[in-house]
């Protein structure tokens, strides 16, 4: 089974701290992606990696980075939390062929930013 | 326009009925289609995937695909209150690793 795990299932932040998402896969993925996902807006691609070290930008990257220094771990990093960061965030992982683009999902961490 | 659009819900079906699910895209090119279900508060997870067209099915579940009119669907047989979820479509993007994801349509399957 694959399995893909976060650090944390709930946080809270106050404005202004910095903020450390971690995401763990096992089954030797090259992809992974983190999302956020807002009533209403449904998912949102903030970042994705498609090999260790290498990442490009999603839909919505302000105000966030990433890193990925190995293969099975990939960080999303709020510089400074604010208000409107406020989310469930979702890491997702995948094998990079054709018809192998299927994501699994980690259980996400809901963010307070207060 | 969206790449991937759901019909809007909700979608209120009785036990025991059928509860049919539609998408459609916009990107002829794409060649790989996933449903996942969304309970609330949780994550998504896969419920089926479908690469050609015709049918698919998997216990209660079929997905159909017709790729010359650019939708697939889900059909929930015998639905159950735990199939009360929100269920997403997702399909490739040709040429990235990346998929597009529509809004969701939400399922309520009253007893």
């Amino acid at each position: 089974d694959v399995k893909v795990t976060q650090s944390s299932r709930y946080l809270v932040k106050r404005t202004g701290e910095k903020v450390f998402l971690e995401c763990v896969q096992d089954m030797d993925h090259e992809n992974m992606f983190w999302y956020r996902q807002d009533p209403g807006l449904g998912l949102r691609l903030i970042y994705f990696s498609y090999d260790v070290k290498m990442k490009e930008k999603g839909d919505i990257p302000e105000g966030y980075s990433v890193s990925r220094e190995k293969k099975e771990r990939f960080s999303l990093i709020l510089e400074s939390a604010s208000t409107n960061q406020t989310s469930m965030y979702l890491c997702a992982s995948s094998f990079p062929g054709q018809g192998e683009e299927t994501q699994y999902f980690g259980p996400g961490t809901r963010l307070l930013v207060l | 326009q969206k790449e991937v659009e759901q019909n809007s819900g909700p979608l209120s079906v009785p036990e025991g009925a059928i509860a049919s699910l539609n998408c459609t895209y916009s990107d002829r090119g794409s060649q790989s289609f996933f449903w996942y279900r969304q309970y609330s508060g949780k994550s998504p997870e896969l419920i089926m995937s479908i690469y050609s067209n015709g049918d698919k099915e998997d216990g209660r579940f079929t997905a159909q695909l017709n790729k010359a009119s650019q939708y697939v669907s889900l059909l929930i047989r015998d639905s159950q209150p735990s199939d009360s979820a929100t269920y997403l479509c997702a399909v490739n993007i040709p040429g990235d690793y990346k998929l597009s994801f529509g809004a969701g349509t939400t399922v309520t399957v009253r007893a």
